[in-house]
This record gives C-alpha cells, structure tokens and sequence, in this order.
C-alpha cells in the first residue's frame, strides 16, 4: 500500500517569501503521479499542479514549483512571493494510474500567510 | 458552470436516522469518487465508479451505500447514522486525457449527526 506524510503539521510565513511545504511518500511502483492540492477556507479542493514519475523536469506553475526526487522518494511544494490568498490546506497527493485511481493523500500542512 | 456539484451541502441530521447526498458532474467523465474528510482534516477514498461500475470500496462499513444511475451521477445513501459519519464528504470526477489527469472535486458536504 502507498503512504505519504506531511511532517510539517502548520507552517507560517510573511507575505512575499518563499515558503516550502514537505511530503515523502512511499511505493514499490515506478510509475505513478503526485499532486498538490490547496483547500482554502471554502473547503474548496484545488489542484495547484502535478508531477507524472517519469518526468525528470520538476513541474513549475507561476509562483509554485515542485522539487521531485524520486530516489528519495520526495516532492517538496515552493511557494514563491508568498501572498494572503496562499493561505490555506495543502495536501500532498499519490496516485497509481493515470485517471482510473485513488488519490491517497497526506495528513496535510496548514500555511499562514502573515500580512 | 459548476462541473462538479454536491447536494445538499450542509446536512444536520440526528442518530439512526438515514440520508442521502448526491453529487453530479457535467465533464463527461467516466469516473467518479466518494472521499470523506474527517473532523482532523483528513482525507481517504470511500468508493470509485467507473461508468457506474464499483472500481474501488475502501473498507467502508455497509451502511454506506453507493449508486450510480448513469455515469454522470454518483450517489451516496447512508443508513442508521452514528456520530462517527460527521465528516465533509466531497465527490469528484477524472478523466484520462493526454496528460492533463486531474481530479475535479465538489464543494463537500459537511455532514452533522447529533
């Protein structure tokens, strides 16, 4: 069965800097694919963007980035010029296939973004 | 327009009773989930359907009951409610398309059994 944790359980910043969110997670698979989702206080579950296992290239999104060390089984979320709407749930996210399978998701990091 | 939405979307119903929540997607997507968010914020499949078959039941007791009438409906029905059920219970829906997977959620039902 595949686990991730998220060891950071809350994590505040200022506004306009950088802030990084940890996940590792755990498989035998080789192919897979892992998210980062945002619930703000609406409840709302957002996608902020994803990153397929055979991909080398760390995927980018404007201000949000992904460090993936596949070796390390590791997929670390950046936020960079950090602003008040970035607060929220931030949920790491496994899946095995590619549209036909769960989402096992971490515990979850709660971001405070401090004016 | 809403792709994927929930009804109702507060529900507050006491022990024993059974209720039902119901969620639609107007994707065109052939598979829809049932996750439930705990009071600690945590989040766990229930059940998959692709094309109103059963893909995936988590260990879920029977009093939960999923149906799908048709692939773009995806229903929940839960019998003799116990506290334990209060919890958000969010549908969402995927589809494989290229490289562009992305599960689109609903906007949760929050769930209050007294």
């Amino acid at each position: 069965a595949q686990t991730v944790t998220q060891s950071q359980p809350e994590m505040s910043v200022q506004e306009a800097e950088t802030v990084t969110l940890s996940c590792t997670y755990d498989t035998s698979e080789n192919n897979y694919y892992l998210f980062w989702y945002k619930q703000p206080p609406s409840r709302q579950m957002i996608l902020v963007i994803r990153q397929e296992a055979y991909k080398q290239q760390n995927a980018t999104e404007n201000r949000f980035s992904v460090n993936f060390q596949k070796a390390a089984k590791s997929f670390s979320l950046k936020i960079s010029d950090s602003q008040l709407g970035d607060t929220a749930m931030y949920f790491c996210a496994f899946s095995l296939d590619f549209g036909n399978e769960k989402l096992t998701f971490g515990t979850g990091t709660r971001l405070t973004i401090i004016p | 327009d809403t792709a994927v939405s929930q009804t109702p979307k507060y529900l507050v119903t006491q022990m024993g009773n059974d209720k039902s929540i119901k969620c639609e997607q107007n994707l065109g997507h052939d598979t829809m989930y049932w996750y439930k968010q705990d009071s600690k914020k945590f989040l766990k499949i229930m059940f998959s359907y692709n094309n109103k078959e059963l893909i995936i039941n988590e260990t879920v007791p029977n009093r939960f009951s999923p149906k799908s009438p048709d692939k773009a409906h995806l229903n929940l029905h839960i019998n003799s409610l116990e506290l334990g059920d209060s919890a958000v219970y969010f549908c969402a829906s995927s589809q494989p398309q290229g490289f562009s997977y992305e599960q689109y959620f609903g906007p949760g039902t929050r769930l209050t059994v007294t």
